[in-house]
């Protein structure tokens, strides 16, 4: 079975420039979650989905990040415009249910900003 | 105060060690606990969960302490393939948040 998949791996890309980070979830699972990963902050919850509904963003950083889950198999987190400080790993994860033990991380996108 | 806090190491320790990682976390209402692990340049997947009375999964024992909100992680008779980064996760009552500790850097030699 596919793990949840993350496209692009890596991006690299100038300030100021718009960044588009995709995620699929592991079929059948019903939440969704995006994390920020840095040496400095370690491992962030930005904003969690349930059934496709945005639950939590009390992790977005600012206006310029935004999430959608248009449907149960597809969602995206958006940067725009991107700063150099937005560098990091950017992980999405699933799991079955919002208060589901396991979530199941995918392999994380590497985004530089330069 | 960090919702979670860990010794971040490096935990350097030879083929066959004991090692044992210690968290403490702030919030009191949280119900549930797990360690991950995370490889370098890879994500994090579950290890374990942590059970009340503790538990034990082969050379992995987590043990919990409400009253002191502490939690650890015991691993005997290390393998060089234990080497990684354990994160401590406790989870909040109230839907799928997770809240990540910074990790515990083990590397283990031969």
């Amino acid at each position: 079975d596919a793990g949840v998949i993350q496209s692009p791996r890596h991006e690299v890309t100038e300030m100021g420039q718009e960044v588009t980070l995709r995620c699929k979830p592991i079929s059948g699972h019903n939440s969704l979650f995006w994390y920020r990963q840095t040496m400095m902050r370690g491992l962030e919850l930005l904003i969690y989905f349930n059934n496709n509904v945005p639950i939590d963003d009390s992790g977005m950083p600012e206006d310029r990040f935004s999430a959608k889950m248009p449907n149960a198999s597809f969602s995206t987190l958006k940067i725009q415009p991107s700063e150099p400080r937005d560098s990091a790993v950017y992980f999405c994860a699933s799991s079955i249910a919002g208060g589901a033990e396991t979530q199941y991380f995918g392999p994380g996108t590497r985004l530089l900003v330069l | 105060r960090k919702e979670v806090e860990q010794d971040p190491g490096p935990f350097n320790v030879p083929e066959g060690a004991t090692v044992a990682f210690n968290c403490t976390y702030s919030n009191s209402a949280s119900q549930s606990f797990f360690w991950y692990r995370q490889d370098c340049r890879k994500e994090p997947k579950l290890l374990m969960s942590v059970y009340s009375s503790g538990n034990e999964d082969g050379r992995f024992t987590a043990q919990l302490n409400r009253a002191s909100q502490y939690i650890s992680l015991l691993i005997r008779d290390s393998k060089l393939s234990d080497s990684a980064t354990y994160l401590c996760v406790p989870k909040y009552n109230q839907g799928g948040k997770l809240i990540f500790g910074q990790g515990t850097e083990l590397s283990v030699k031969p």
